[in-house]
């Protein structure tokens, strides 16, 4: 069993929908970190949190420490959107990885 | 754009070639990071340089070898590998190897025939 697990592993949605994406870790963390990966494979990092809640943009991220969940929001979802969001966590010195959400939004 | 380039964007190499994998960052970051994607699976660790020493390498096979010259350049060296080994490899470089934000490469599509 990934120490990391995110839901769904697919999402569509038609775009201006609300957006949420799910991460649950089994072990302890020092940092949370959410990435999107674009089709051509490359990976931009868009939040690193240890707590509370992120916002950037239609981007928002919130940890809950206690119970180990994450969530990512995207508001008014736009088809740029469409890619894999990755949730990853940072545990001593390592980093270990969800398998990622694909997203795809509907023009 | 992040400031870690990789290059080649996509190889093609039999299981006899030898081939390298660039990495390169001017962050100013202190370490760097080799991952592995295949398909259906999430991203490995492979091996990771701090201050240009290799601190750790995750059992990955002799075949792959990591070279850091420096702590803006990363190098793995492919030799021998098998068909299993395609996938996409990601470089990654954050100012230090603790809690501090990584920045990725747009990664190498390796296939080999």
């Amino acid at each position: 069993k990934n120490e990391v697990e995110q839901s769904p592993q697919n999402l569509t949605a038609q775009e201006g929908e609300f957006i949420t994406i799910n991460c649950s870790y089994s072990v302890g963390i020092s940092a949370l970190h959410w990435l999107q990966q674009h089709p051509g494979g490359g990976i931009v990092s868009l939040f690193m949190l240890s707590s509370g809640k992120k916002k950037h943009g239609r981007l928002i991220a919130t940890i809950n420490i206690q119970e180990k969940h994450s969530s990512l929001h995207i508001t008014a979802s736009h088809p740029r959107d469409s890619a894999v969001y990755i949730c990853a966590v940072r545990k001593n010195n390592d980093m270990r990885f969800g398998a990622g959400t694909r997203l795809t939004v509907k023009p | 754009e992040t400031g870690v380039t990789q290059t080649p964007r996509h190889l093609v190499m039999g299981m006899t070639n030898k081939k390298s994998l660039k990495c390169e960052q001017h962050l100013g970051h202190n370490a760097m990071y080799w991952y592995k994607q295949s398909a259906k699976k999430p991203l490995e660790l492979m091996f990771v340089y701090n201050f240009k020493e290799q601190t750790e390498n995750n059992s990955v096979p002799s075949r792959f070898s990591p070279e850091c010259p420096n702590s803006s350049h990363l190098f793995l060296h492919l030799h021998t590998l098998q068909p299993e080994d395609s996938a996409l490899y990601l470089c990654a470089s954050s100012q230090d190897r603790g809690g501090t934000e990584a920045f990725f490469g747009q990664g190498t599509r390796l296939t080999v025939v």
